[in-house]
Parts: C-alpha cells; structure tokens; sequence
C-alpha cells in the first residue's frame, strides 16, 4: 500500500543537539509539507517543498532546516537553534502543490513523530 | 490575511445523535478548497471531506456533510448517527493558492468530539 512513514515514532533530544525527522513517501507525490503541533492546537507549517530541490519556508521555519534531493524523500532538522523543539511533527504530501487545479487534492499524513527535550 | 476559526474547543453529543462542528474562514482568494480532518488520540490525521469554493452543492461522504455557506464564510461539518469512534480532534483546513502562487493548507485551532454512550 502507498502511503507516508515517519521515523522514528518518538525521538528524544538532548540540549545543543541537531535531531533529524524522517519522511518518505511511496505515492509518487510533487509536493511535500512538514508540520508542528503543540498539544491542543492545530497544525502550523514549518516547510515545504513543490519539487525535488526546491522547498519554501512555511510559518515557523526558524530553527529548523529541510533538503528534497529525492522526490520521495524529504527529512527534517530541527536544530539547536530551535529553543522549544518538544512537539508532535507531521510530514504530508500532494499530488502536486502548483496551480489553481490542485487545490482541491487533501494532504496525506504520515503517522507523526513525538520529539521531546531530554 | 488566510484565516480558519473553529470557535468551540469542546463539544460532548450523545450515541447516535447528529452533531455540527463549526468552522468559519477569511480569505480573498477567490479559488480555494476547504477541508475537515480527524485526529484520533494516536495522533494520525484522517482526511474526512473536502468542499470546493466553486461548488453548487454541499459535500458528502457517508456521515459526513458539509453545510458550506459561501456568503458568510462557513464550512461547518455535520456528522450524522455520532459513534463512539468518532471521539476524536476533528480540524478544519483550508486551501488556495497564497503568496508565491503555492497551495498551502492553513489549520485552525481544532474542535474535541466526545462521543457518549
């Protein structure tokens, strides 16, 4: 079955540590997104990618670093620099991300990955 | 500026009763698709319903229906015969083409079901 996988589930962080999420997808989608959820709130983007080597900044990228050098592939750094990390992260993807006719695809979600500060 | 508000943090409906979830949006876009997300508590996001700006009538699947009225900016999501798994943050979401020209999906704050029995 296509779908999305996030590893690892849960992911500790020790200070001045960089971490990195994975994300890859089998269902041959163009774009890509990586959200953050704080408990009880929604989701708010972080970065995300329309293409292979080309990814844009979302709400709340400081602190955080993405590449897309594989189609199916799109791993997220949280790093140092980001003070308050612990949060539930969710990867998810769309057929493609361009153009008014593509506004009507919904994300696919991986399963998420639960990063906490040792 | 894009903006989704899901004015009620909790809602409690009995086993087998409908329940509505409101969710109201602003945007100038004149294109753009709205959404309906449930997240059980192991934190998976499950797409639900998807409603079209330029769509003549409301949208349903299954259970759900989306009371879409376009003049006052709401999507409001009606789940019919409520089930115990349906207790869950259920979130509405909404899509167009923003700055840049790319899709981007902007969630609100997310409404908690309990479902009793």
């Amino acid at each position: 079955d296509g779908g999305i996988t996030q590893s690892p589930k849960y992911l500790f962080r020790k200070e001045g540590q960089n971490v990195t999420l994975s994300c890859e997808q089998n269902l041959n989608h163009d774009a890509m997104y990586w959200y953050r959820q704080d408990p009880g709130q929604g989701l708010r983007l972080i970065y995300y990618s329309q293409i292979v080597n080309d990814f844009q900044k979302g709400d709340i990228a400081e602190g955080y670093s993405v590449s897309r050098e594989k189609k199916e592939s799109f791993p997220l750094t949280v790093t140092s620099a980001q003070k308050n990390p612990t949060a539930f992260y969710l990867c998810a993807s769309t057929p493609s991300g361009t153009g008014a006719g593509s506004s009507n695809q919904p994300q696919h979600f991986g399963d998420g990955t639960r990063l906490s500060i040792l | 500026a894009q903006k989704i508000t899901q004015t009620q943090p909790g809602m409690f409906v009995q086993e087998k009763e409908a329940v509505t979830l409101d969710c109201t949006y602003d945007t100038s876009d004149p294109s753009y698709g709205l959404f309906w997300y449930k997240q059980p508590s192991s934190g998976e996001m499950i797409f639900l319903i998807y409603q079209g700006s330029y769509d003549q009538q409301n949208a349903t699947e299954g259970r759900y229906s989306l009371n879409f009225q376009k003049a006052r900016k709401s999507a409001n999501l009606v789940i019919s015969a409520s089930q115990l798994g349906d207790s869950a943050m259920y979130f509405c979401a909404m899509r167009g083409i923003f700055s840049g020209g790319y899709n981007k999906l902007i969630f609100g704050a997310g409404t908690r079901l309990a479902v009793h029995p």
